[in-house]
């Protein structure tokens, strides 16, 4: 069964950075895109970025855009975001979600928390 | 962009049908018919419900069901049960590679 399990969240200083990873299973990674979602606390979800298949196209939300950047080691099976100049308006619930026709997200983790605090 | 626009709240009855509707412009709900819709319980990851405006995914009840008119798309969930109250979201490609996601309604079973 299709599997994605985020981890790398934490409690970090603003204008730190902080690596994300979500290791996939139970589908051939390599044949999807992939996206990070986003979820304050007691808030709305955030499209965050997206990365194609072959890695060969990026694309983020407006908010993250200079600062996060997607992506992928297929061999390994793992999506990762890597934060920089981390902001506390960063702090969220950050989850990676597989993507399927027409921008819906079939399967997604659990999510991890990260929390930029001073 | 501004997210798109859901009601914070609806509600219904065991058995009655809801309907929650997603508000955005030409450049989103009205351009594509790239509209989603998630089923968010409490302290759980989102779970697509809905996928190009009125599409199912596999097992996921047909009480469930899609629709778009203009720049407006709705959810509507027919004999409504416990286990159907959450949190729905929408969300609609925007273009440009970009997406949208609605404020989210939470829906109460009365």
């Amino acid at each position: 069964q299709v599997q994605l399990v985020e981890s790398g969240g934490g409690v970090v200083q603003p204008g730190t950075s902080l690596r994300l990873s979500c290791a996939a299973s139970g589908f051939t990674f390599r044949r999807y895109g992939m996206h990070w979602v986003r979820q304050g606390p007691g808030k709305g979800l955030e499209w965050v970025a997206l990365i194609w298949n072959d890695g060969s196209n990026k694309y983020y939300g407006d908010s993250v855009k200079g600062r996060f950047t997607i992506s992928r080691d297929s061999p390994k099976n793992t999506l990762y975001l890597q934060m920089n100049s981390l902001r506390a308006e960063d702090t969220a619930v950050y989850y990676c979600a597989r993507d399927s026709t027409g921008w819906g997200f079939d399967y997604w983790g659990p999510g991890t928390l990260v929390t930029v605090s001073s | 962009q501004s997210a798109l626009t859901q009601p914070p709240s609806a509600s219904g009855s065991p058995g009655q049908s809801v309907t929650i509707s997603c508000t955005g412009t030409s450049s989103d709900v009205g351009g594509y018919n790239y509209v989603s819709w998630y089923q968010q319980h409490p302290g759980k990851a989102p779970k697509l419900m809905i996928f190009e405006v009125n599409k199912r995914p596999s097992g996921v009840p047909d009480r469930f069901s899609g629709s778009k008119s203009g720049n407006t798309a709705s959810l509507t969930v027919s004999g409504l049960q416990a286990e159907d109250e959450a949190d729905y979201y929408c969300s609609s490609y925007a273009g440009s590679n970009n997406l949208l996601f609605g404020g989210g309604t939470k829906l109460t079973v009365l």
